[in-house]
Formats: structure tokens, C-alpha cells, sequence
């Protein structure tokens, strides 16, 4: 089974500086997710991934498959970035569906 | 499109009841997901559907947590007697194929009493 750590679990900073969030995974995947859930709200896609980087707006996500490792950034972060962000990685010991779930990073962005 | 959208947003209930979720996945997917989130384990699949064909439901938690997809744009999660441990939230999410993205609902927020 995969195994999923997430650095930091909470994260406090002020707006406008630069985030980065950690993903750290055990054994070789196929891809990997990154979601982002505000309080009390729905999941969203952010990206997905099984190599180099995506950019969308303020959001990068890069991976490296031979280090087992992916980084979420934030640039220009804002209060409305606060949230949850998970991320999940797709491999053939998953659950069911092939994914393995972290535990989220707590995000909050102060104004 | 809409999204995939789930009922009720909220749900608060008395332990032994009956609970049913629903789900309305994006018109297109042939994929469907429930999923529930705890704080103590986060985020757990308990079944997936393809084609309207439950598919593993191995993450089911025990006879008292069914589902259904009696067509392709409506699922049901039910739970039935309800116990406060099941109190979670629970996510219904579609897809166009299992190794694609997720698309997500609000979820549906339970609290057995």
C-alpha cells in the first residue's frame, strides 16, 4: 500500500507570500492529484500529474517521480487560498479506485 | 453543465434512522465514486460504479452501507440503521474514466445523533 505524507499539516503565512506544500509518496504511480477543499465546501481538481510541472494562474505543481515527491505552489497568495489541500496518488496499491489519500494541508492565508 | 451535485447538503438524524444520499454525476462520466472524510482518516472510497455497474465495494464499511445506480445520471448511498460513527462527510464524484480527474460534489454532511 502507498503510502502518502504531506508537509506541513497547517500552515499559516501572510498574503502575498510564496506556499509551498509537500507531497511524499512510497512506491511508483502512474499520477498524481492535487485537490483543494475550502471550509465547509465542495473538493476541486487542481491538477494532475505523472511528470515535470503544470502552471495554472498562482498555482504550480511539480513532481519528481524518482525522488517520490511532489510540491504545490502558491505565488501572490491571497486570503481566498485558504483552504484544505490534499494530495492523492494513483497506484496499484490504492483502494479500489487505484488512489491513496493524504491528509491534507490546513492553509491559511492572512490578509 | 452543472457539476455533480448532491442532496441533502446536510443531514442531521437520530441514531437507528434510515439515511439516504443522492448523487447526480456530470452527464458524460461513465464513472462514479462515493467517498467519505473523517478527521481521523480523511478521505476513504467506498464504492465505485462504472456504466451503472457497481465495480468494488470492498471499501463499504460494513451490511448497514448500501448503493445504487439505477441509471446513469442517479446514485444513491443509504444507511441503514444509521450510528453516530457514521458521521462524516460524504462526497459523491464522477469521471469520464478511472485514471482521469475527479470531478467533485459539495458533499453531504452527516450527523447521527
Amino acid at each position: 500500500k502507498n503510502e502518502v505524507e504531506q508537509s506541513p499539516q497547517n500552515l499559516t503565512a501572510q498574503e502575498g507570500e510564496f506556499i509551498t506544500i509537500n507531497c511524499s509518496y512510497s512506491v511508483g504511480i502512474s499520477a498524481l492529484h492535487w485537490l483543494q477543499q475550502h471550509p465547509g465546501g465542495g473538493i476541486v481538481s487542481l491538477f494532475m500529474l505523472s511528470s515535470g510541472k503544470k502552471k495554472h494562474g498562482r498555482l504550480i505543481a511539480t513532481i519528481n517521480i524518482q525522488e517520490k515527491h511532489s510540491s504545490l505552489h502558491i505565488t501572490a497568495s491571497h486570503p481566498r487560498d485558504s483552504a484544505v489541500y490534499i494530495c492523492a496518488v494513483r497506484s496499484g496499491g490504492g483502494g479500489a479506485d487505484g488512489l491513496t489519500f493524504g491528509k491534507g494541508t490546513h492553509l491559511i492565508i492572512q490578509p | 453543465d452543472a457539476g455533480v451535485i448532491q442532496s441533502p447538503r446536510h443531514e442531521v438524524t437520530e441514531m437507528g434512522q434510515e439515511v439516504t444520499l443522492r448523487c447526480k454525476p456530470i452527464s458524460g462520466h461513465d464513472y462514479l465514486f462515493w467517498y467519505r472524510q473523517t478527521m481521523m482518516r480523511g478521505l476513504e472510497l467506498l464504492i465505485y460504479f462504472n456504466n451503472n455497474v457497481p465495480i468494488d465495494d470492498s471499501g463499504m464499511p460494513e451490511d448497514r452501507f448500501s448503493a445504487k445506480m439505477p441509471n446513469a445520471s442517479f446514485s444513491t448511498l443509504k444507511i441503514q440503521p444509521s450510528e453516530p460513527r457514521d458521521s462524516a462527510v460524504y462526497f459523491c464524484a464522477s469521471s469520464w474514466a478511472l485514471h482521469l480527474e475527479l470531478f467533485f460534489g459539495e458533499g453531504s454532511r452527516l450527523t447521527v445523533l
